[in-house]
């Protein structure tokens, strides 16, 4: 089944120590998303790439970069995590950005900081 | 102001009941809506697209009013499994491609 694939499901870090999370998707879609969520609070975009054009959100810390070697992969690197950078992190793809275009979620991953 | 705004409940009914949730944007330039639901630590899935003319889909029915800005998601004949976070989101083009989702609207159903 075409699908979009995050791994690692859970992921533990030491404070400081750099990781990376990676998302695979099978729909060939064009636009790939990073979300950030914590607990009882709503998805929130960090970037996304339309094909190779990437799109960072104003407020998305430096801490936070992003690369798609190819369309169908996609990683979020956390350079020096922090305690408050604990949550799920959601990756989801969409054909294009037009009007109607709905976004497919994977199973997230959740990050925890030692 | 919150760009994408709901109640963010709970709600808490019986099976059975009926149920709306509604949601408003502030950007006029909003072009697309969706709902989605999303289950305890599980990511959103998609539970439908809002069209300007209304659409149903089984139990569930989506509309959109521009005019006011705002959606509401309607649910018939409650059931145990819709128990759950309904999120409202919102793609807009303000000076580049946006996409918004609100806080949530949690449901929980009772037997």
């Amino acid at each position: 089944d075409a699908m979009v694939i995050q791994n690692p499901r859970y992921q533990v870090t030491q404070f400081g120590k750099p990781v990376t999370l990676s998302c695979s998707q099978t729909l060939n879609h064009n636009v790939m998303y990073w979300y950030q969520q914590k607990s009882s609070q709503a998805p929130k975009l960090l970037f996304h790439y339309y094909d190779k054009d990437f799109n960072n959100e104003a407020d998305t810390p430096d801490n936070f970069q992003s690369r798609r070697p190819n369309t169908s992969f996609c990683f979020l690197d956390i350079r020096s995590p922090g305690l408050g950078d604990a949550a799920m992190y959601l990756c989801a793809t969409s054909m294009d950005r037009g009007p109607g275009q709905p976004q497919h979620f994977g199973d997230g991953t959740r990050l925890s900081i030692l | 102001r919150k760009e994408v705004e709901q109640d963010p409940g709970p709600f808490n009914v019986p099976e059975g009941a009926t149920v709306a949730f509604n949601c408003t944007y502030s950007n006029s330039a909003s072009q697309s809506f969706f709902w989605y639901r999303q289950d305890c630590r599980k990511e959103p899935k998609l539970l439908m697209s809002v069209y300007s003319s209304g659409n149903e889909d089984g139990r569930f029915t989506a509309q959109l009013n521009r005019a006011s800005q705002y959606i509401s998601l309607l649910i018939r004949d409650s059931k145990l499994s819709d128990s759950a976070t309904y999120l409202c989101v919102v793609n807009m083009y303000t000076g580049g491609f946006k996409t918004i989702f609100g806080a949530g609207t949690r449901l929980f159903v009772k037997a």
